[in-house]
This record gives structure tokens, C-alpha cells and sequence, in this order.
């Protein structure tokens, strides 16, 4: 199983652009979790989706965020128009049952310039 | 919503020493996780306990329910384990989400 896979492992962009980071669940999992961490915050729940269906958004910090799952096996978080405060470590996780264990991807380190 | 609170915020230790994380939280759960974020930043599941005690090779997790409170250990401990040590609880009838604590930042000196 190659486990969560994020996409890209890196992004730097400037200030005003659009940025989108993708996730590829671990296969059969239902459950699927954005978390941003931050020195100064920590990690932060985003939000989550079970079976494909947002079910708590109250993470997400603007309007200017947006994140969607179009089927089981992917899902976008999406800045536009980016700002240098959304520079943090954005972490996907998946798992197969509620509070059953996560299992994180590697992360994208954003940096807005 | 929850307040996580773990400590110490960072420790430094010797190699083979026996060590302790704390983290608290101020109302019921239904699990606890702990968490392992390594220096390079990848994060891996250590355990998910709703009561008692689990134990995994060096590591043992416990979790007192009554006292809302839990702790990491590790024996003999290895440079190795040097990383960030991360508890998130998930609270009762709450969201699924996570609320996390900030982080045990534990060095094992060789």
C-alpha cells in the first residue's frame, strides 16, 4: 500500500496566485482530513469529508479556501487568491472508519511570497 | 471545545533514559491519538486508545479517562526517537476532527 500520497511535496507562489493541493487517499478509506500546521497555531483541522460528502467546513479559515472530493480516490484543497499567511505545512490523512487510526500523507510545505 | 494541553514542550535526554509525555484535555472523548512527526515532517499514527493501556515495542500509551489525562512512555530510549511527539483527542458526540496539543519536542542525545 503506498499510503496517503500529497501532491506536490513543495509549492512556492506569489502572493495573489491561485494554489491547489491534491491528496490520493489510502484505497478504501472513507474518511479523508486537511489539517494545516503552523509554528505558531499547530495543527489545525480544516476540514473533513466521509464517502465523498464535506461534513465539517468550520476549519477552513476564508472563502478563499475551498477543498472538494469528486470521488473516493482524490481530493483538492484549493487558495485563491493566496496570501504569505497561508504559507504552513498542509497534512492530508485518511482513514478507514470514524476515530478509527489516521494515516498522514507527507505534507506540502506552501510558501507564499 | 477541547483544550489539549501537553508537556514538557521540549526534553532533552540521554540515550536509554526512560521517558514521559503528559497531555491533558478538558472534556470526554471518545479516543486519543498519539502522534510521531519526524524531523523531516512526516507525521505517523503511534497509537489510538479510548481507555486502558496499549503498548507497542519501547512504546506504551496510557490513558486514565476519569483524570482526562494521558501519557506517552518510551524505554530505553534511542536517538532514533528523537521527534515531535503530538497528542489530538477527538471529543464526545463532537466532530470527527481532531482538536491536537502543540507538540512535545523530544531530543535523545547519543
Amino acid at each position: 500500500d503506498a499510503g496517503v500520497i500529497q501532491s506536490p511535496r513543495h509549492e512556492v507562489t506569489e502572493m495573489g496566485q491561485e494554489v491547489t493541493l491534491r491528496c490520493k487517499p489510502i484505497s478504501g478509506h472513507n474518511s479523508l482530513f486537511w489539517y494545516r500546521q503552523t509554528m505558531m497555531r499547530g495543527l489545525e483541522l480544516l476540514i473533513y469529508f466521509n464517502n465523498n460528502v464535506p461534513i465539517d467546513d468550520s476549519g477552513m479559515p476564508e472563502d478563499r479556501f475551498s477543498a472538494k472530493m469528486p470521488n473516493a480516490s482524490f481530493s483538492t484543497l484549493k487558495i485563491q487568491p493566496s496570501e504569505p499567511r497561508d504559507s504552513a505545512v498542509y497534512f492530508c490523512a485518511s482513514s478507514s472508519l470514524t476515530g478509527s487510526p489516521l494515516h498522514f500523507g507527507n505534507g506540502t510545505r506552501l510558501t507564499v511570497t | 471545545k477541547n483544550e489539549v494541553e501537553q508537556s514538557p514542550q521540549n526534553l532533552t535526554a540521554q540515550e536509554g533514559e526512560f521517558i514521559t509525555i503528559n497531555c491533558s484535555y478538558s472534556v470526554g472523548i471518545s479516543a486519543l491519538h498519539w502522534l510521531q512527526q519526524h524531523p523531516g515532517g512526516g507525521i505517523v499514527s503511534l497509537f489510538m486508545l479510548s481507555s486502558g493501556k496499549k503498548k507497542h515495542g519501547r512504546l506504551i500509551a496510557t490513558i486514565n479517562i476519569q483524570e482526562k489525562h494521558s501519557s506517552l512512555h518510551i524505554t530505553a530510549s534511542h536517538p532514533r526517537d528523537s521527534a515531535v511527539y503530538i497528542c489530538a483527542v477527538l471529543s464526545t458526540g463532537g466532530a470527527d476532527g481532531l482538536t491536537f496539543g502543540k507538540g512535545t519536542h523530544l531530543i535523545i542525545q547519543p
